[in-house]
């Protein structure tokens, strides 16, 4: 089956640092790819995806990035502001199975004021 | 319009004891799906159903089971109760198993502490 490894499980860094999280996975036929969100006492929530026809997707300060040769995606935040501080997950499944995807273990973000 | 809620939010249960936990959708969502998060780790997939059927059961016991009602809502029920199975079960919504747009919508999910 998928396994997704994330890195690094902490990040802190200053109001206004870019923040970045890396995240590998095993399975080639593995084709979307997510960002979670998760504050505390939340579920999930979605922030920015990509698919596998894309190498790289923007959202205002949030920018994904995908190299499927390398089986290896990342999540770039720019201007981060401590209401970016939260715990964040990638997760990796079949485009069309959104619904049974692999997590990896959640990089905790500390963005200090 | 209301996300997917779940209750209970938090429950406390003994080992050995069962447990049912709830789960409804987003209005218009047919797809849900249970996933397990124990404290420090990513969710962990658990079940998937569509138009009440099974589409996917990930690696975990038959203390585990699960269900989906006409209305699209849905259960999961865990028998025999161990310690380990102490975590916040969370479910998510889409409208179908299927397709490049229906993303997972995730509710604050129930908190289960076995003693």
């Amino acid at each position: 089956g998928e396994n997704v490894e994330q890195h690094p499980s902490t990040l802190s860094v200053q109001e206004g640092d870019s923040a970045v999280i890396k995240c590998t996975y095993s399975d080639s036929a593995s084709n979307y790819f997510p960002w979670y969100k998760q504050e505390l006492g939340k579920g999930p929530q979605l922030i920015i995806d990509i698919r596998s026809n894309v190498g790289e997707k923007k959202d205002q300060r949030i920018a994904v990035t995908l190299n499927k040769t390398a089986k290896h995606f990342s999540l770039h935040i720019t201007e981060t502001q401590p209401e970016d501080s939260a715990v964040y997950f990638c997760a990796a499944s079949d485009n069309t199975n959104a619904g049974k995807s692999t997590f990896g273990d959640g990089t905790t973000l500390t963005v200090k004021p | 319009d209301a996300g997917v809620t779940q209750s209970p939010t938090h429950l406390i249960k003994t080992r050995g004891q069962h447990v049912t936990l709830r789960c409804s959708p987003i209005s218009g969502h047919k797809s849900v799906s249970w996933y397990q998060q124990v404290l420090g780790q990513g969710p962990q997939f658990i079940f998937q159903y569509y138009e009440k059927e099974e589409r996917g059961r990930g690696n975990f016991p038959d203390r585990f089971s699960a269900r989906q009602f006409p209305n699209y809502s849905s259960e999961l029920n865990v028998n025999a109760l161990l310690l380990g199975d102490s975590a916040l079960y969370l479910c998510a919504s889409r409208p179908s198993p299927g397709g490049g747009a229906n993303v997972l919508t995730f509710g604050a999910g129930s908190r289960l502490t076995v003693l």
